[in-house]
């Protein structure tokens, strides 16, 4: 089983400020099958890049996927109120997922 | 508009069994693959069930195997999640998940309840 690990845990920051999330694979994964989704309190989480680095419909060009290999990065380049939230990447491999535990990006 | 609804959550004992539902519309669920996701209070999310659209293929996580199977009900358009053997630690929000062929998956339900406790 592929082990996803992101960092930080928390990021703190505030608005307006770029905020960069790491996710890094315990073995390499396919760039087609890497995404990442945002999740807000109480809400289902929402796809926001896939294919480590293609927007999904009605996604902001300020989020930015990058990456390959055993690590992709999530770039979100001047944090807007709305963006604070838990971001999780997750993989795709052998009818098998597996998600990150998340990186909390909250207002400093 | 493209839609999933669950239902079928609720609270049980340890041991129970429950039937999770999902609903689609504004598509053809049996037409997509799709994913079941759980999330335990305060925590992360966890991939548990698979169904391929085109064959009756599944696969589990490890640890809902052989407690937990997947099946579809073309004529209501929706997709049933039968949890057996209930252990506390399936107590979680249970999402159902369109997945798409690179194993993205572009849409959630809402997501329904699941207590597991005595």
């Amino acid at each position: 089983e592929i082990v996803l690990t992101q960092s930080p845990g928390t990021l703190s920051l505030s608005p307006g400020e770029r905020a960069t999330l790491s996710c890094r694979a315990s073995q390499s994964v396919s760039s087609s099958n890497l995404a990442w989704y945002q999740q807000k309190p109480g809400q289902a989480p929402r796809l926001l890049i896939y294919g480590a680095s293609s927007r999904a419909t009605g996604i902001p060009d300020r989020f930015r996927g990058s990456g390959s290999g055993t690590d992709f990065t999530l770039t979100i380049s001047r944090l807007e109120p709305e963006d604070f939230a838990v971001y999780y990447c997750q993989q795709y491999g052998s009818s098998m997922w597996t998600f990150g535990q998340g990186t909390k990006v909250e207002i400093k | 508009e493209v839609q999933l609804v669950e239902s079928g959550g609720g609270l049980v004992q340890p041991g129970g069994s429950l039937r999770l539902s999902c609903a689609a519309s504004g598509f053809t669920l049996s037409a997509y693959d799709m994913n079941w996701v759980r999330q335990a209070p305060g925590k992360g999310l966890e991939w548990i069930s698979y169904t391929l659209s085109i064959s009756s293929f599944i696969n589990h996580a490890d640890s809902v195997k052989g407690r937990f199977t997947v099946s579809r009900d073309t004529a209501k358009n929706s997709l049933c999640l039968q949890m057996n053997s209930l252990r506390a630690e399936d107590t979680a929000v249970y999402y159902c998940a369109r997945v798409r062929p690179s194993g993205y998956m572009d849409v959630w339900g809402k997501g329904t309840t699941v207590t597991v406790s005595s």
